[in-house]
């Protein structure tokens, strides 16, 4: 089956580094998205990886590893307002040749001062 | 460029009852989804319309349906409420035509059923 992991919670301080880490186990792949909630609000894009390696944006970065479906949202320099859910997503091709995205149950990061 | 709005924004139901959701894409999106988010179950994939159609569809009973409109403006139904139904639910725009393209969600509607 499709199964997507993430850790439930993380807590960091302002000004440090954290990674959030996420597992996916799909039958082929078509790349990976971070997406950053605040709570009450809309999910937003942050992060696209479909080859192996780094991409950084900024004060963030996602690794992904096909071979060992893995991949990490690196947050730098913390601020108070990146306390927030962070979500892996996979799209997966479906019976009827389309896709569907499948979502990990989501990392809430506080971040502490 | 006007983004996602999903209306009402807060819904009070009780159980047995009906609900109806409404979603507008960014113009020129032909792709709206619908999910189901809840505090343990992250986001649950309800189905998706792409011009009018219903073209995949997750595991979720037949109480819950939806269409799409010819302005790409889709509503979602559920019917006969249950307690288990009180969720965020969210709605997502694309162009629908790549597994490369981010989707764009709206603000979600806050349903509570009592």
């Amino acid at each position: 089956g499709q199964n997507i992991d993430q850790p439930t919670e993380m807590t960091a301080t302002e000004g440090a580094i954290v990674q959030i880490n996420c597992t996916y186990q799909t039958s082929g792949f078509n790349g990976l998205f971070w997406y950053q909630q605040h709570a009450g609000e809309a999910p937003t894009f942050l992060s696209y990886n479909v080859l192996d390696g780094l991409e950084e944006k900024g004060r963030f970065s996602s690794f992904l590893s096909r071979s060992k479906g893995y991949s990490y949202l690196l947050l730098k320099e913390l601020q108070m307002k990146d306390s927030a859910s962070y979500l892996c997503a996979v799209p997966v091709v479906t019976t009827s040749g389309t896709y569907k995205y499948i979502f990990g149950t989501g990392t809430r990061l506080k971040v502490l001062a | 460029k006007a983004g996602v709005t999903q209306t009402p924004r807060y819904l009070i139901k009780t159980r047995g009852q009906q609900v109806t959701l409404s979603c507008s894409p960014i113009s020129g999106h032909r792709s709206v989804s619908w999910y189901q988010q809840t505090p343990g179950q992250g986001l649950q994939f309800l189905f998706e319309y792409f011009s009018e159609t219903q073209r995949n569809k997750g595991n979720f009973p037949g109480r819950f349906s939806g269409r799409q409109f010819s302005n790409s403006r889709s509503e979602m139904n559920v019917s006969t409420l249950e307690l288990g139904d009180s969720a965020l639910y969210l709605c997502a725009s694309s162009s629908g035509t790549s597994t490369n393209e981010k989707l764009f969600f709206g603000s979600g509607t806050q349903l509570s059923v009592l």
